[in-house]
């Protein structure tokens, strides 16, 4: 699987705009970036994902470079109930063997200062 | 629906004992996932269950033995606890087809302390 790569943490104050970014520079072709997040002492909670054009949903948007090694999730106006660790995840469309099952790094922290 | 629970929320056993930790879901997934969680650390996998009826060992399966007792269930076993068990464990489904778009969904984990 491929391996991307994350800040460690980040900080944001509240209301303003959040920009997480991740690297994934040996992606493949018929990888979807996924990003999860983690709120305190809670399971982890699918964000957003996307192949190769932008994408907006009611959490986030997700924008990905033209070409592709990196992504970047950004929220639009932090609220102190999106302090939690972020995951960005490769998922291989194709791969042998593909079972749905999750490779987790460390994952970014968010803080949001009121 | 309630999607994923997992029971008991907390558990405190010590060294040699045995526990299992439940996992339902209601969504009619095919697919469920224990993880492990320790501090500071993302999740690591420990078994999957693609299908009812199938089971395959994940990254750090050594210590523990899974059940995928039908659709909704499956079961995560410690037979001799170890204080390295120590952890936060978290059950997953996922109804997709595994085509890349498809997403899981995770319980509220079990705090598990092993003395």
């Amino acid at each position: 699987d491929a391996k991307t790569t994350q800040p460690n943490s980040m900080e944001s104050n509240e209301e303003e705009p959040v920009h997480l970014p991740c690297n994934h520079s040996t992606i493949s072709g018929t990888d979807y970036i996924h990003w999860y997040r983690q709120l305190p002492s809670q399971g982890p909670e699918y964000v957003i994902h996307g192949l190769t054009s932008n994408v907006n949903n009611r959490m986030a948007s997700l924008a990905i470079a033209e070409d592709r090694k990196s992504s970047t999730l950004i929220l639009h106006r932090a609220t102190l109930r999106d302090a939690a660790v972020y995951y960005c995840i490769l998922r291989d469309a194709h791969g042998s063997g593909n079972t749905g099952k999750l490779i987790f790094g460390q994952g970014t922290t968010l803080q949001v200062k009121p | 629906n309630a999607g994923v629970t997992q029971t008991p929320k907390f558990q405190v056993l010590k060294t040699g004992q045995s526990m299992t930790l439940q996992c339902a879901q209601d969504m009619n997934h095919n697919s469920m996932y224990w993880y492990r969680q320790d501090p500071g650390m993302g999740l690591r996998l420990i078994y999957y269950s693609a299908s009812e009826g199938t089971t395959d060992k994940g990254e750090v399966p050594n210590g523990y033995n899974v059940s995928r007792l039908n659709k909704r269930e499956f079961s995560l076993r410690l037979e001799s606890a170890a204080p390295s068990q120590t952890s936060v464990y978290f059950c997953a489904s996922n109804g997709g087809a595994f085509r890349g778009t498809d997403t899981q969904y995770f319980g509220p984990g079990t705090r598990l302390t092993v003395l």
